[in-house]
């Protein structure tokens, strides 16, 4: 079975300093790896995905994850983060049997202060 | 494209009340997925189509839900008789399942429901 963890609940930094939202998978085959972003009273909207080649994903709004497939993880980073970054960020895996199906994880709320 | 449309925006019922959420997904998709969104259990996946037929509502909490799938364009999800424990944001997302693995799902802005 698919699966990621966010081990997370919640991440704060400071705005312009880097920050780091983790993800870490399981998957029994190639994992194909989403990052979302919810912001309030939004639905989640995509943000990023690794699906084959280079380990580091650029995405929107400056964002970009590492795929890491010796620790099997999946991390979100910023060089720079900015107060409207604050949203909750949703890590997501797709199923390989069916690949329209996604299983996400619980969350992390990302805050970042002035 | 107006992404995937999801009506009503709010919805306040009172207990024991039929609540109907529908959801139009993107022109063009050919799966609609049924999300429930609360604090205690985080995004919970409800049900899904594929080509309008359900193929797992194995996350449906009861027979008191319940998810259909007219046409490629209209999905409802009720719930009836609605409770208080009931209330939370659902959300419907749409995927073309054309582009193969570089695909993604679209959300729509979610239904707030509260049972009173």
């Amino acid at each position: 079975a698919q699966s990621v963890a966010q081990p997370e609940d919640q991440v704060n930094v400071a705005e312009g300093n880097p920050l780091t939202v983790k993800c870490t998978y399981s998957v029994s085959g190639n994992p194909y790896l989403f990052w979302y972003v919810q912001y309030p009273n939004r639905g989640l909207q995509f943000l990023l995905k690794y699906i084959t080649g280079d380990n580091l994903v650029k995405g929107s709004y400056g964002f970009e994850a590492e795929f890491n497939k010796s620790q099997t993880s999946f991390h979100l980073k910023k060089p720079s983060a900015l107060v409207s970054d604050s949203a909750l960020y949703f890590c997501a895996v797709r199923d390989l049997y069916n690949f329209n199906k996604f299983y996400f994880g619980s969350g992390t709320k990302l805050n970042v202060k002035p | 494209d107006a992404g995937v449309i999801q009506s009503p925006r709010h919805e306040v019922t009172e207990m024991g009340q039929e609540v109907t959420l529908r959801c139009k997904p993107i022109s063009g998709h050919n799966s609609l997925f049924w999300y429930r969104q609360t604090m205690m259990r985080g995004l919970e996946l409800l049900i899904y189509f594929n080509n309008n037929v359900p193929i797992d509502d194995s996350g449906m909490p009861e027979d008191r839900f319940s998810a259909k799938m007219p046409n490629a364009s209209f999905s409802t999800l009720k719930i009836q008789p609605s409770e208080p424990r009931d209330s939370a944001v659902y959300f419907c997302a749409s995927i073309s399942g054309l582009a193969g693995l570089t695909d993604t799902q679209y959300f729509g802005p979610g239904t707030r429901l509260t049972v009173l």
